[in-house]
């Protein structure tokens, strides 16, 4: 089975401007949460969707959304851009077997630089 | 609340020499806890997840890690070190079994020297 992808691999970007960045999930996962990973902060959660609806969210500004799509790709967008907005973004699937503890399954992640 | 603290930045330890990484969580109800791995330029690996069906877990590697209540501590352990198991080391701790919000430690680096 193919695992978790993501793209791109690496953005550069200006303040200001806005990006996307995309995550397919492993076949069959339902589940993909995003985690922001900085050297100062470490791995900070941004949110998770299950079945195309936000489930989880965490303490990040309004500037970062995401979406779900029925084939369960997820999207992640962040307008705007701010220098510390520099980080790795990963993403991670979940199958969620009920009566099973959940496992989450990351990507590669996408290195973003604001310049 | 829960959170995770890793004690340590920083690991360096000896080829052959045994490896102990601490993780000390936070938590409110039972938790559920996992060890990841992260080489560089990449993403995390699950190395082992605790889920009260046995304290003593093993997992990939030759890693194992014991979860202690009554210490509050999942620390992870490998008896000998390889050269390639120098990389950056996560705990992370979550509520739920199926909620994708896994809170993470700061991270241990380890280093292997020859």
């Amino acid at each position: 089975k193919a695992g978790v992808t993501q793209t791109p691999r690496y953005l550069i970007k200006t303040r200001g401007q806005q990006v996307t960045l995309s995550c397919s999930p492993i076949s069959g996962h339902r589940s993909v949460s995003w985690y922001q990973q900085t050297p100062g902060q470490g791995l900070q959660f941004l949110f998770e969707y299950f079945s195309e609806t936000q489930r989880n969210k965490g303490n990040f500004p309004g500037r970062f959304s995401g979406r779900q799509f029925s084939n369960s790709r997820s999207e992640m967008n962040v307008s705007t851009l701010e220098l510390g907005d520099s980080a790795l973004y990963l993403c991670a699937s979940s199958l969620e077997v009920a009566g099973e503890v959940d496992t989450q399954y990351f990507g590669p992640g996408t290195r973003l630089t604001v310049l | 609340a829960q959170s995770v603290t890793q004690l340590g930045s920083h690991v360096s330890v000896s080829e052959g020499a045994l490896v102990l990484l601490r993780c000390n969580y936070s938590s409110s109800v039972p938790p559920y806890l996992f060890w990841y791995v992260q080489y560089p330029n990449q993403g995390l690996q699950l190395l082992l997840k605790y889920t009260s069906a046995a304290t003593l877990v093993k997992g990939i590697n030759g890693f194992e890690a014991e979860f202690k209540k009554s210490e509050t501590s999942f620390h992870l352990t490998k008896p000998s070190a390889h050269m390639s198991d120098a990389a950056e080391y996560f705990c992370a701790v979550s509520e739920g079994g199926s909620q994708g919000n896994l809170i993470f430690g700061k991270g241990t680096k380890l280093s292997v020297k020859p």
